[in-house]
């Protein structure tokens, strides 16, 4: 089965760190650009950042409000994305969905079910 | 960063009514222009890609149009499955920012 499947939220403190992964099976990850996307509860969809494949060296992007924060990754051989987030503040609470780029349009075709990452004292 | 508005914020219609979605960009997107549903508490699901490109396995009565600054969604005949909330995503260039959604509640 074609999926993309995330997992590593959790309730963490203000200041402190998580890893959320994204694993991927029923196609070929290793060509394909993984995006993150968040929403907070009741709120919309935020772009989070992406990251490329190895074909194009791997290249990272992050939306303003994680840029320097949030670190995203991949390892090909398990066919697994990651999001390292660091400093993380009361704000970043919301559930956090990993996403398919298609190559043309790059608009997002598959997604995940999303993981809740909540950071509260 | 490019600016995705859309409007209106919510709307409420009847099963059957014809209803219409508006997405502006801040500046020009060509047609990389993208529509998702999303329903509470699942996933955003991709609609129509490319501004007018239906996804496979998504109803006919969905169609997109629109290109440069200014897209339309639009939904011929409302059926049940289809009050949620709707999002356009322009991905021209990165951040691929989304608009703030519509929903789409039972009148």
């Amino acid at each position: 089965e074609v999926q993309l499947v995330e997992s590593g939220g959790d309730v963490v403190q203000p200041g402190g760190s998580l890893r959320l992964s994204c694993a991927a099976s029923g196609f070929t990850f290793s060509g394909s650009p993984i995006h993150w996307v968040r929403q907070a509860s009741g709120k919309g969809l935020e772009w989070v950042g992406r990251i490329r494949s190895k074909d194009d060296s791997y290249a990272t992007g992050y939306g303003a409000s994680v840029k320097g924060r949030f670190t995203i990754s991949r390892d090909d051989s398990k066919n697994t994305a990651y999001l390292q987030m660091n400093s993380l503040k009361t704000e970043d609470t919301a559930v956090y969905y990993c996403t398919r780029q298609t190559s043309s349009y790059w608009y997002f075709d598959l997604w995940g079910r999303g993981t809740l990452v909540t950071v509260s004292s | 960063d490019i600016q995705m508005t859309q409007s209106p914020s919510s709307l409420s219609a009847s099963v059957g009514d014809r209803v219409t979605i508006t997405c502006r960009a801040s500046q020009t997107i060509s047609s990389y222009l993208n529509w998702y549903q999303q329903k509470p508490g699942k996933a955003p699901k991709l609609l129509i890609y490319a501004a007018s490109s239906l996804q496979s396995g998504v109803p006919s009565r969905f169609r997109g149009s629109g290109s440069g600054t200014d897209f339309t969604l639009t939904i011929s005949s409302l059926q049940p499955e289809d009050f949620a909330t709707y999002y356009c995503q322009q991905s021209y260039i990165t951040p691929f920012t989304f608009g703030p959604g519509t929903k789409v509640d039972i009148k």
